[in-house]
Formats: structure tokens, sequence, C-alpha cells
């Protein structure tokens, strides 16, 4: 069954460093999302991706984050200066459509420690 | 997208079924009901959706209320490995907001053996 990659699995950065996590979605989808979840809190959307172009950020969202599909299989999300309050497990998720009867499904997630 | 409330924590014993129960009463008449699942700290991995009847799947059945205003999520013999947050997440289905999914706190659903 084909499913939703991310890698690293854990990593660790020193606060205000740059990061850049990796996600390989399912191959016929177009769609593409992230999403974070502080220890303990809700999951989070923080963006979605259609087109080589950004559909939906939210206020979480700001200028220190990133998003690219370099080539044909990856989408990466950047953080250009990392604050001790990015620490977080970040998924990736993908879908084949944009509408509501559409179902995103999630990579593994990738747990972010900023020390 | 409309708010959802669901119990904070339930228990179900292994083999039986496990209903979780979800209030969507501000639901709009083309939003979809969407099940999610969250075991330990993986991904959400998603369980069922429906609009209007009634669904079921591999994983579990989907039961919505005749006015949409609730539903129950069932699993029909829990084991120990559907121990895990539940999800009941109503779908945007206007302006750019088909995409997102908004996560409540959800249900801890622990099976005990």
């Amino acid at each position: 069954e084909p499913e939703v990659t991310q890698t690293p699995s854990h990593q660790v950065t020193q606060m205000g460093q740059e990061v850049i996590l990796h996600c390989v979605p399912i191959s016929n989808h177009l769609y593409f999302y992230w999403y974070r979840q502080i220890l303990g809190q809700k999951v989070e959307f923080l963006v979605s991706f259609y087109n080589n172009e950004i559909s939906e950020k939210s206020e979480i969202f700001d200028d220190q984050f990133s998003v690219e599909r370099p080539d044909g299989s990856n989408f990466t999300l950047k953080i250009r200066s990392t604050k001790l309050e990015d620490s977080a497990m970040y998924f990736c998720a993908s879908s084949e459509r944009w509408d509501s009867t559409d179902t995103q499904y999630f990579g593994p997630g990738t747990r972010l420690t900023v020390l | 997208d409309a708010k959802t409330t669901q119990p904070p924590s339930m228990d179900c014993a292994e083999g039986r079924a496990a209903n979780l129960p979800c209030n969507h009463s501000t639901i709009s008449g083309n939003e979809y009901v969407y099940w999610y699942r969250q075991i330990h700290s993986q991904g959400p991995q998603y369980i069922i959706h429906g609009l209007k009847n009634n669904e079921t799947n591999e994983m579990a059945s989907l039961i919505i209320t005749e006015d949409r205003k609730s539903s129950t999520l069932i699993l029909p013999h829990a084991t120990l490995r559907d121990t895990a947050v539940y999800y009941c997440i109503v779908r945007g289905a206007g302006g750019t907001s088909y995409g997102k999914l908004t996560f409540g706190q959800g249900t801890i659903l622990t099976v005990h053996p």
C-alpha cells in the first residue's frame, strides 16, 4: 500500500540554525500539507501546497517557514532560524484531490528538537 | 469548519465494540465528518468519513444521525492495538478551506485486556 514517508525521523538542532524536513508524498497525489504537533498539544495545520504554490497557510506559518517541491517526488519544509518553540513533531500529508471528500494520508512524522 | 465535541477519554474491553461519540451540532449541509486516529506520536491515520449515510469499511463503521448533529464511530471488535486518540473532524466545504484538517483534542480510547 502506498504511503507517505518522512526523513529524518528525528532532527536535533541548535537554536538559530536552519533545518529542512523531507517528505515523499504518495506518487499520484497532487496536494501536499504540513502539520505540526507540539508535545501534549493538538495537531495544527501549517500549510497546503499545490501546483508549486502555497494554497493556504496558518498564522503559525510565518516568514521563517517555507515549502518547496524541488523535484517530482520530494516536498520539503524549511525553517530558516529555529526557535526553542519550534520543537515539535512535524507531519507531512498528501491527497489526490482538493475537496471535502478526499482523504489526506499522513507520514510518520519528524521529531524536531531545538536546543 | 463546524466545531466538534468529543469525550476526553473512554475505556473498552478487548473484543467488545468501542462506540466513540462526536457532537457537531453546527455542521453545514455539505460538510463531511471524518475520523482519524493517532497511536502514540505517530502520524494521524485515516479511518472513515461520511456525509449523511452510514458508512462501513474494513476498520470501522460510522453512524451519522438523521439531523447530522452527531455521529458515532464504531470499532466492532476492539483490540489492544486500537488504543489511540480518536479525532472527529468536520471538513470544510467552502472557499479555500477544503484542504485543512482542524484537529481537536480527540478521545483517548484505552482498550483493556
